[in-house]
């Protein structure tokens, strides 16, 4: 079946520094791919998606270009800040409509 | 913001009480979906609807049924709440077409303490 794995961290970064978070994916067909922030006390909001191979999503700073060959997404943002602290999905739909959802990485930005 | 609202907000219950959660959304989108939130587990499947009348389940469906009587509503059932059904519940909604995979939006969430 689909399954998404990425790192449950928590990642800690300092502000500034570059943000690399991993996400490989397995699926069946020709997925969309998504990640999917959760901030504190929320629920998930959509960060940026591709939906073809070599489509690159970004929002807000944030990147992540999909890579059939090597079956990944990892998102990256090249100057984090505190508000980007939270927890971070990757999210993949091989199936119609439904969405298999990572575990979740938790990033922690300090000043 | 997507439409979509969840209540209760917070709920403590005892276990073998029934419980229901709501979820009521205003996009009129077909697609309709409760996950519970674990540490260590992510976002888990529990149920989905694709229609008035017509839901299938998740990955982790034991232990809970769903309804949908109109397009806007879909509710969660626990029938007999148990301690292992201590979560965060989200709610989420997606429009649809085919072929397309369309993005989800979210509810604010629910948590459920069974005691």
């Amino acid at each position: 079946g689909d399954s998404v794995t990425q790192m449950e961290g928590p990642v800690t970064l300092s502000e500034e520094a570059f943000l690399t978070i991993n996400c490989t994916y397995t699926a069946t067909g020709y997925p969309s791919l998504f990640w999917y922030v959760q901030y504190p006390g929320e629920g998930l909001q959509l960060l940026l998606k591709a939906t073809k191979a070599d489509d690159k999503g970004s929002n807000k700073g944030f990147e992540a270009t999909y890579r059939k060959e090597t079956t990944s997404f990892h998102l990256e943002k090249g100057s984090v800040q505190v508000s980007d602290s939270a927890v971070y999905f990757c999210a993949n739909s091989g199936g119609y409509q439904k969405v298999t959802f990572g575990i979740g990485t938790k990033l922690q930005v300090i000043p | 913001d997507a439409g979509i609202t969840q209540s209760p907000r917070h709920k403590v219950t005892e276990t073998g009480t029934p419980v229901t959660l709501r979820c009521h959304q205003t996009e009129n989108h077909r697609y309709m979906y409760w996950y519970r939130q674990d540490p260590g587990h992510g976002l888990r499947l529990i149920h989905y609807s694709y229609g008035v009348k017509d839901t299938d389940k998740g990955e982790v469906s034991d232990g809970y049924s769903v309804s949908r009587s109109k397009t806007e509503d879909f509710l969660l059932t626990l029938e007999s709440a148990t301690s292992s059904q201590t979560s965060v519940y989200f709610c989420a909604i997606s429009a649809a077409d085919l072929g397309i995979a369309y993005e989800q939006y979210f509810g604010p969430g629910t948590r459920l303490t069974v005691t």
